[in-house]
Formats: structure tokens, sequence, C-alpha cells
């Protein structure tokens, strides 16, 4: 079946643009994750959905950070004035479980590389 | 969440069987093991999890110390595209729904 998609795969911006990174869940999955990828790190976590409440946003590092879940299933994560720290790679991955069982499973997408030039 | 230790890198040739080992001393007794692996340019996958006994899948088996400080992933039979960074994480019981991600191991799989 259909895993988790990000498009665009890669986007050039220049400092001071504006981005829009957009993920498509595996279907039917409750839960939605942000996490950010610096070159040579782990992941980190960004943002977290359940349906359509943002439960806990506390790993988004500035208020040019945006993210929205508007009907449950696609999201958007948006960063506006993009500076050159903003350039990693972003993932999104979805499970199907809501409230932290400790035993689901996250699958990711394939990721969003952002370039700040 | 409990923090975990691993290697930067290993390697291992083909076909044969690779271990890799993660220290967590500091677990707590309702902490689950997880471990998930990113192949290059690709985002993390699943490979297995385990609360205290061993446990096996298609993909490896994961081995429990009996006093749950450390644990090792072992894949039986390494392949190139077992070539991937694997991450131990903890997750506790009633925790955060993130999953926390340390530096990984590198594993490098030589022909």
């Amino acid at each position: 079946g259909a895993g988790v998609s990000q498009s665009p795969r890669y986007k050039v911006a220049k400092r001071g643009q504006d981005v829009a990174l957009r993920c498509d869940p595996i279907s039917g999955h409750v839960s939605l994750f942000w996490y950010q990828q610096a070159l040579g790190q782990g992941p980190e976590f960004l943002t977290y959905f359940q349906n359509e409440a943002q439960l806990d946003k506390s790993g988004l590092p500035s208020d040019r950070f945006f993210a929205e879940r508007p009907e449950g299933s696609v999201s958007t994560l948006k960063i506006q004035r993009t500076q050159q720290e903003d350039s990693a790679v972003y993932l999104c991955a979805s499970s199907s479980l809501a409230g932290g069982f400790v035993t689901d499973t996250q699958y990711f997408g394939p990721g969003t590389r952002l370039t700040v030039l | 969440d409990a923090k975990t230790t691993q290697p930067n890198s290993m390697e291992s040739n083909e076909e044969e069987p690779v271990h890799l080992p993660c220290n967590h001393s500091t677990i707590s007794g309702t902490d689950y093991i997880h471990w998930y692996r990113q192949l290059p340019s690709q985002g993390p996958e699943y490979v297995i999890h385990g609360l205290t006994s061993n446990v096996n899948n298609r993909m490896a088996s994961l081995a429990i110390a009996e006093d749950r400080k450390s644990s090792t992933l072992i894949l039986h039979r390494a392949t190139l595209r077992d070539a991937a960074v694997y991450y131990c994480i903890l997750r506790a019981q009633g925790g955060s729904e993130k999953l926390v991600f340390g530096k990984g191991t590198k594993l490098t799989v030589n022909p």
C-alpha cells in the first residue's frame, strides 16, 4: 500500500523567502509528526498532531515555523522568512494510534531537503 | 526519555552476522527499547522493539540483557542493503508520543 509521501523532495529558497512543505500520511492514520534532521545528526522532533489537533509543538525552533493539519489528514509545515540555519531535511511520520502508545510504529516519508541560500 | 549510547560506526562483511550494541543504563522498568534504521536518502524505518524478552522478526533479532541496561540488535546475515544508520530509542510507557533519536550507529557493509 501507499506509504507516507512528502513534496517537494527538494526545495531551494533564498534567505527571507517563505516555504511550504507538504505531507500526505498513510490513509486513516491518526497521529502525524514532523521532524527536522540536520546533516550528520539524528532527526529532532518538531511537532505532533492527533487528527487535526496540534497537541505538541514544543520542538518548533521559532515562531517562523508553523504547522497545520486542518482536516486531520494532509499536513503542511510552513517556514516564514527562511534563514540559512533552516537548511535541513524535514521528515514527516504517521502512526495509526493516538495518545502515545509505547508500542506503536511511526512510518516515515522520504523527507524534503530544504536548502536556504 | 532515558538516554542511549551507541558506537558511532561499525563495519561488517556481507553475509556475516552483525551485532549492534546499545547501552541504556538509566532505563526504567516500563521503558520499551525500539530500533529504527535510516537508509541513505530515506526516512527512518522501524526495525524491532522489545521490553524484557528477546524478540525476533523477519528483519532482525533483539537481545536484551537481563538487567535491561543494554541491548543488541542482531542482523543474522548482513546484505549491502543493510548499510544504514541504526538508532536505539527508549520509549516510556505513558510518555511522550515523539521519538527521541541520538546520532545512531552508521553500519558499513563490505562486499
